[in-house]
């Protein structure tokens, strides 16, 4: 199947800091990309859709100044944590999809703010 | 609001044995579902997905059945293995987004 890579899997950073979430589709243009927010032992809540070369919709709650997503071309996606804090502590999940197949996801990020 | 939610959180099963698991929706407006599987640390894996117009679909190992009437879609996987301890999710598609359920555990017992 398709492959969805993201980038890191887990980082580590200081209270105040920005991290930055890379998601990129390797062998297919990605014309729609996702990004969720997993707690433990929970679903994945969906945080906001991108479409490539526009702005992100973001769901209801979900802070775009906090979040700040990037879709600048077919096969990268980034998500930008902001002024992290330890509530911002997560598991984060990119998923992609082209208009003929269903999303496939990343490997995740564990983010860990201290 | 609407949304796609599992009966049960948790499922232990023995090797060997079938597993079951549930999952509701509401929104009946919804076309297509799909089944995810999640190791622990991993992102979803796609399993099997049905579109509203079927009411099962088979793969290996693994059946989806979609009942309409009551908003109830099943994951049945045929002698579970313990590499299928994991997390599943259902989830429903809604015009560009996914939506998804809880999840159910299950630990597959040697």
């Amino acid at each position: 199947g398709a492959v969805v890579s993201q980038h890191p899997s887990r980082v580590i950073c200081k209270s105040g800091t920005s991290v930055k979430i890379e998601c990129r589709s390797l062998d297919f243009q990605a014309t729609t990309m996702f990004w969720y927010r997993q707690f433990p032992k929970k679903s994945l809540m969906l945080m906001a859709t991108s479409n490539e070369g526009s702005k992100a919709t973001y769901e209801q709650g979900v802070e775009k100044d906090k979040f700040l997503i990037n879709h600048a071309s077919l096969t990268l996606s980034t998500l930008t944590v902001t002024s992290a804090h330890p509530e911002d502590s997560s598991f984060y999940i990119c998923s992609a999809r082209d208009e003929f197949t269903e999303a496939f996801f990343g490997q995740g990020t564990r983010l860990t703010v201290v | 609001g609407e949304s796609v939610g599992l009966h049960l959180p948790t499922l232990s099963v023995q090797e060997g044995d079938n597993s079951i698991i549930n999952c509701a929706y509401s929104n009946s407006a919804s076309d297509y579902f799909i089944w995810y599987k999640q190791e622990s640390g991993k992102g979803p894996q796609f399993i099997i997905d049905i579109r509203s117009n079927m009411d099962k679909r088979q793969g290996q190992r693994v059946t989806v059945l979609l009942n309409k009437t009551v908003k109830h879609l099943s994951l049945q996987i045929a002698a579970t293995q313990p590499g299928d301890s994991a997390v599943y999710f259902c989830a429903e598609k809604r015009r560009n987004d996914m939506r998804f359920g809880a999840g159910t555990r299950l630990t597959v017992k040697p």
